[in-house]
């Protein structure tokens, strides 16, 4: 079954503007991770946020959590071409790496 | 560094067939996990390896069971393979020391089946 369901399902938009994706899930984490998925590369891991900490950065993304409301967005700025693909967020709830998935948002920058 | 390998890439079996897929971990790296990715979905959990043992299962029925080798890479086995059975497996690598987890998970490019 799915923790998470990530908000909106697809997003479209152009290269340079900012893209922002968002995550609700339903019980208690030990932290979240955010994942991107393209078909060349199969997933690859971005960033993780632990349930202590509110705000995370790298790079061009964004991460911030909030466990009152059970929910984190991703923020991509500046957005280029080759960030096209589909973004997971993923939750931890043992601190062992059994991750429950969400469904993804699909990402299409064009240029 | 090597990354985590998967074969095959894509597979095709008909249904009550039994399937082995394999990954080779990342260097380094002692622990493996499964996933099962269906069409259009996030990857789910079946199950994680850790001295070659089970640690851990997700909502799999008991058809579906894996190894971990001293070498730490890994095996898949389905058994009576069902329709529902066609997805993209992943497997995916990581380091646990001590008491907790020191790198993200790192994932192959996975093995598409088809079951027919």
């Amino acid at each position: 079954s799915q923790q998470g369901e990530e908000d909106p399902q697809a997003l479209s938009i152009q290269e340079g503007e900012n893209a922002t994706m968002n995550c609700s899930y339903k019980t208690s984490i030990n932290n979240l991770q955010w994942y991107r998925q393209n078909s060349g590369r199969g997933l690859v891991h971005l960033i993780l946020i632990r349930s202590n900490e509110r705000e995370k950065h790298s790079g061009r993304l964004r991460v911030t959590l909030d466990t009152s409301k059970k929910s984190s967005s991703l923020l991509i700025t500046a957005s280029r071409a080759a960030d096209t693909a589909s973004y997971f967020c993923a939750t931890d709830t043992t601190g062992f790496q059994k991750l429950v998935f969400g469904t993804g948002t699909r990402l299409l920058v064009s240029p | 560094e090597t990354g985590v390998t998967q074969s095959p890439t894509h597979l095709i079996k008909t249904r009550g067939q039994q399937v082995t897929l394999r990954c080779s971990s990342q260097s380094g790296h002692n622990t493996v996990s499964w996933y099962q990715q269906a069409l259009g979905q996030g990857p789910q959990f079946i199950f994680q390896y850790y001295r070659e043992e089970e640690n851990g299962r997700g909502n799999f029925p008991p058809r579906f069971s894996g190894l971990q080798f001293p070498n730490y890479s890994s095996e898949l086995n389905v058994n009576a393979l069902e329709l529902d059975d066609s997805a993209l497996y992943l497997c995916a690598s990581s380091l646990y020391q001590g008491s907790s987890y020191n790198s993200p998970l790192h994932f192959g490019i996975g093995t598409r089946l088809t079951v027919s």
